[in-house]
């Protein structure tokens, strides 16, 4: 089965202690990217990356790295969490081939808390 | 910069009623446009995308989407609402920039 998978899909943990989210497709595809939603704010993109190795700030990428050193993982680094990291985060992924015009498809999410 | 607005935040349809999810973008080029639903602790699942050509669009679960290129548009239909659509739905637009921008969601109640 096709899918994004997110790991740990809630976490509550206190602020300055460093935390990875991570990514996985079964896909194969190109294209990730992570989004972070709140409330009234839809989803904002935090970070991307077109391929291995190549990765791109989204609009909100303060207090975030990720890296892509393999084409199915896609992992996000929060290294000092804030409490203004606390939100529910997506990852998604699809094929890089003809740009954005392919839609996306979507992990079941991450909520953290941060205390 | 592009945009995406979703004017009603909330909407109540009772069961068997017909719905319109209203979505205007702002973009100066051809958009890819996406309407995504979202149920309650789950991810984002596709309903339909335009590219080109036909400006009325099919979906999945019975909906319906019509690019309006002169109101910068693209709404939401469904001829008759079960139960199972209350959810939160987002309208996204895809740039050339390898961006998804998304509007701010709206939620769909249904009644009984």
């Amino acid at each position: 089965e096709a899918q994004v998978t997110q790991n740990p899909r809630y976490l509550i943990t206190v602020t300055g202690k460093k935390l990875t989210v991570t990514c996985s497709q079964n896909m194969n595809h190109e294209y990730m990217s992570w989004y972070r939603q709140d409330p009234g704010l839809g989803l904002r993109q935090i970070y991307y990356s077109m391929n291995v190795e190549v990765t791109d700030k989204g609009d909100v990428p303060e207090g975030y790295k990720v890296s892509r050193k393999e084409k199915r993982n896609f992992p996000l680094i929060l290294e000092s969490p804030s409490p203004n990291q606390t939100s529910l985060y997506f990852c998604a992924s699809r094929p890089q081939g003809q740009g954005s015009n392919q839609p996306q498809h979507f992990g079941d999410g991450t909520r953290l808390s941060i205390l | 910069a592009q945009s995406v607005t979703q004017p009603d935040i909330h909407i109540t349809v009772s069961e068997g009623a017909s719905l319109e999810l209203r979505c205007n973008y702002s973009y100066g080029a051809t958009p890819y446009l996406f309407w995504y639903v979202q149920s309650p602790g789950q991810g984002l699942q596709l309903l339909l995308k335009y590219f080109s050509g036909d400006t009325l669009v099919q979906g999945i679960k019975g909906f319906e989407a019509e690019f309006k290129r002169s109101q910068s548009s693209f709404n939401l239909r469904k001829p008759s609402v079960h139960w199972s659509d209350a959810a939160e739905y987002f309208c996204a637009v895809g740039t050339g920039f390898q961006k998804l921008v998304f509007g701010t969601g709206t939620r769909l109640l249904v009644s009984p």
